[in-house]
């Protein structure tokens, strides 16, 4: 069973910029949840879909935005980029409820 | 106060050690999950547990839930176990959302 992938694993984009990244659930998960992790902040949470809906959000800006398509894949976009913003974004699915979480190798974002 | 707390925040080992690392949180939970972070970022779920103790192997994770800690230990430390730990825990609910603690960077030497 292919694991949770994440595209792209890095990526460099400049300030004001906007970036779409994206995660390919394990076969059959219909949770995923979003991460941002930084050397000052650790890990934080970002959101969280289940079944096309957003059942969750972290206290992040408007900035940062995602969804979840009917395939259970998702996508998390982050608009005019800040220096901040760099950080390796994690994403996370599970089967259904509160189970165990099935991490992706995550996306390093550097903003310049 | 952070929701979840670590200690240590560093380790190092001898090879072969016993090891502990400790996390304590303050919120209400559903489960708490153990994880391993190695360099380059992906993370691998060690332990998910609500309740006592589990064993894969040479780790074990315990949990109290009246006492809202847990530990992880590892027996006969190994050079490939270096690695960042981190203790989280699911806050329940209608969600998955998970709340970290920062972590443990262990380091075992031959």
């Amino acid at each position: 069973k292919a694991g949770v992938t994440q595209t792209p694993r890095y990526l460099i984009k400049t300030r004001g910029q906007q970036v779409t990244l994206s995660c390919s659930p394990i076969s059959g998960h219909r949770s995923v949840s979003w991460y941002q992790q930084t050397p000052g902040q650790g890990l934080q949470f970002l959101f969280e879909y289940f079944s096309e809906t957003q059942r969750n959000k972290g206290n992040f800006p408007g900035r940062f935005s995602g969804r979840q398509f009917s395939n259970s894949r998702s996508e998390m976009n982050v608009s005019t980029l800040e220096l901040g913003d760099s950080a390796l974004y994690l994403c996370a699915s599970r089967p259904t409820g509160f189970t165990e979480a099935f991490f992706g190798q995550g996306t390093r974002l550097t903003v310049v | 106060k952070n929701e979840v707390e670590q200690s240590p925040q560093n380790l190092t080992a001898q090879e072969g050690e016993f090891i502990t690392i400790n996390c304590s949180y303050s919120v209400g939970i559903s489960a708490l999950h153990w994880l391993q972070q190695h360099p380059g970022g992906g993370i691998v779920s060690l332990f998910m547990l609500s309740s006592g103790k589990k064993k894969h192997g040479r780790l074990i994770a315990t949990i109290n839930i009246q006492e809202k800690h847990s530990s992880l230990h590892i027996t006969a430390s190994h050079p490939r176990d270096s690695a960042v730990y981190i203790c989280a825990v699911s806050s329940g609910g209608a969600t998955n959302k998970l709340i970290f603690g920062t972590g443990t960077l262990l380091a075992v030497q031959p």
